[in-house]
C-alpha cells in the first residue's frame, strides 16, 4: 500500500537558518504529494501541494519539488521565522482521492530566536 | 467564503457509549473525508463520501460510520466507543476533480474514559 515516511522530529534549528524536512514516498502510479501544517491546537492547512513529476509547490517561502526518480518531496525553507515553529506533514493521493491522503508521521519544528 | 467547520471542539465519552461528530464543509465543496489523528501521530484516513455515499474506506471497523446530507454537510458516528478511540477527529473537504486537494476543519478532540 501507499506509505510516506519523513524525518523524525524534534527539528530544533534558530532563527533564519536553512531548513529542509525530508519526504519520500511508495504509491503505485502518479499521486499528488503535499505539505501540511498544524499549529498547537489547530486543524491542518495546507502549505503547498505539486501534481506531477518535476512540479515545484511554493508558499509562504516553503518550497518542495516532487522528484519522481527519487521518491521525494522535501520540504525547504531559506530562512526559518519563530512563527514557522509547527509541526509538518507530508502527504500524497492517488487513485483519484477515493482513498483519502497518506500522511506520514509528522516532524515537529521549533525555531529558537 | 466559509471553512470547514466542526462541532463540537471537545468531547468527553466512557466506553462503550456511542458518539456524534459533526462537520460542514468549506462552501462549493462536495466531498468529505474524515481523518483520526491519534497523540503525536498523522492524522489516518476514515472514509470519505461523495454525494451521500460512501466512496472510499480505510481500515477501520464498521462501527465507524457516517452520513452525507443534500447541504454537503457529514457526521462521523462511532460505537461502542473504547478507550484507543480517545484521538482529534478531523474533517477534509474537497471538490471532486480538483487534484484532490482537501481543506481541513480544526477537529474534534474525543476523549474516552
Amino acid at each position: 500500500g501507499d506509505s510516506v515516511t519523513q524525518m523524525e522530529g524534534p527539528v530544533t534549528l534558530s532563527e533564519e537558518a536553512f531548513l529542509t524536512i525530508n519526504c519520500t514516498y511508495t504509491a503505485t502510479g502518479y499521486p499528488s504529494l503535499f505539505w501540511y501544517v498544524q499549529y498547537p491546537g489547530e486543524g491542518l492547512q495546507l502549505l503547498l501541494k505539486a501534481t506531477k513529476a518535476d512540479d515545484k509547490g511554493s508558499n509562504k517561502g516553503f518550497e518542495a519539488t516532487y522528484r519522481k526518480e527519487t521518491t521525494s518531496f522535501h520540504l525547504e525553507k531559506g530562512s526559518v521565522q519563530v512563527s514557522d515553529s509547527a509541526v509538518y506533514f507530508c502527504a500524497l493521493a492517488s487513485g483519484g482521492g477515493a482513498d483519502g491522503l497518506t500522511f506520514g508521521k509528522g516532524t515537529h519544528l521549533i525555531i529558537q530566536p | 467564503e466559509t471553512g470547514v467547520t466542526q462541532s463540537p471542539t471537545h468531547l468527553i465519552k466512557t466506553r462503550g457509549q456511542q458518539v456524534t461528530l459533526r462537520c460542514s464543509s468549506q462552501s462549493g465543496h462536495n466531498t468529505v473525508s474524515w481523518y483520526q489523528q491519534a497523540l503525536g501521530q498523522g492524522p489516518q484516513f476514515i472514509f470519505q463520501y461523495y454525494r451521500e455515499e460512501e466512496n472510499g474506506r480505510g481500515n477501520f471497523p464498521p462501527r465507524f460510520s457516517g452520513l452525507q446530507f443534500p447541504n454537503y454537510s457529514s457526521e462521523l458516528n462511532v460505537n461502542a466507543l473504547e478507550l484507543d478511540d480517545s484521538a482529534l477527529y478531523l474533517c477534509a473537504s474537497s471538490l471532486r476533480g480538483t487534484g484532490e486537494t482537501q481543506y481541513f476543519g480544526p477537529g474534534t478532540r474525543l476523549l474516552v474514559l
